[in-house]
């Protein structure tokens, strides 16, 4: 079992630039959530799924569109980047209620923007 | 809207010792989550808390949930420098929220000589 994977682990972009944040995992989890991590702020959840095909907006979606079209894969997409979207995402995944919600996470995306 | 602190932020003990960390959180919750991330790395799960009274150990860290006064403690006995680490606790708003997590701002642990 690799867990919950993310692609890509690093990227620059420039400011206006797009791009794709791919999260897959192999659990089987309903369960699917992007969020971003900032010094000294925790993390924050950006956008969440519970299920295939649906999608839902967490506590800081602004500047990003999710998708879910398969089970096992959630991506995070920022249309026009921002240098306020420099920030370390992180994707995580959970059974839901009959694992009690706990969550388990990819190693992360460092994403800086100039 | 459910918010959630931790402190103290900054921990700098000495090994063989014992400190406590809080958790505070703002509105009705069912549950708290306890997290470990190492310098650069993803976060570990350490111990899910779901109910008043709630107790969990595992090896020099032991987690307890009081849901009346809002409050999680994270205790760590006798300190090695392997615990040192940023640790996160989380809540969610309970009912329906599907585990959308809340989390504090994180304790940097670190632990020396």
């Amino acid at each position: 079992n690799a867990g919950v994977t993310q692609t890509p682990k690093f990227r620059v972009l420039k400011t206006g630039q797009s791009m794709t944040l791919l999260c897959a995992q192999d659990m089987n989890h309903e369960y699917m959530y992007w969020y971003r991590q900032d010094p000294g702020m925790g993390l924050r959840l950006i956008h969440y799924s519970v299920g295939e095909g649906t999608t839902a907006k967490g506590e800081v979606p602004d500047g990003y569109n999710v998708s879910r079209l398969k089970k096992q894969n959630f991506l995070l997409g920022l249309e026009s980047a921002a240098p306020s979207q420099t920030s370390v995402y992180f994707c995580a995944s959970s059974y839901g209620a009959v694992s009690s919600y706990e969550q388990y996470f990819g190693p992360g995306t460092r994403l800086t923007v100039t | 809207e459910l918010k959630v602190e931790q402190n103290p932020l900054f921990l700098s003990m000495q090994e063989g010792k014992n400190y406590t960390i809080y958790c505070n959180y703002s509105t009705t919750s069912d549950r708290l989550y306890w997290y470990r991330q190492d310098p650069g790395k993803s976060l570990e799960s350490l111990f899910v808390l779901l109910s008043n009274g709630a107790v969990k150990q595992e090896g020099r860290l032991m987690a307890s949930l009081d849901t009346k006064a809002r409050l999680s403690t994270l205790h760590i006995t006798a300190a090695v420098h392997d615990l040192s680490a940023t640790y996160f606790c989380a809540t969610n708003a309970g009912g329906t929220s599907y585990g959308k997590l809340t989390f504090g701002q994180g304790t940097i642990l670190t632990v020396h000589p």
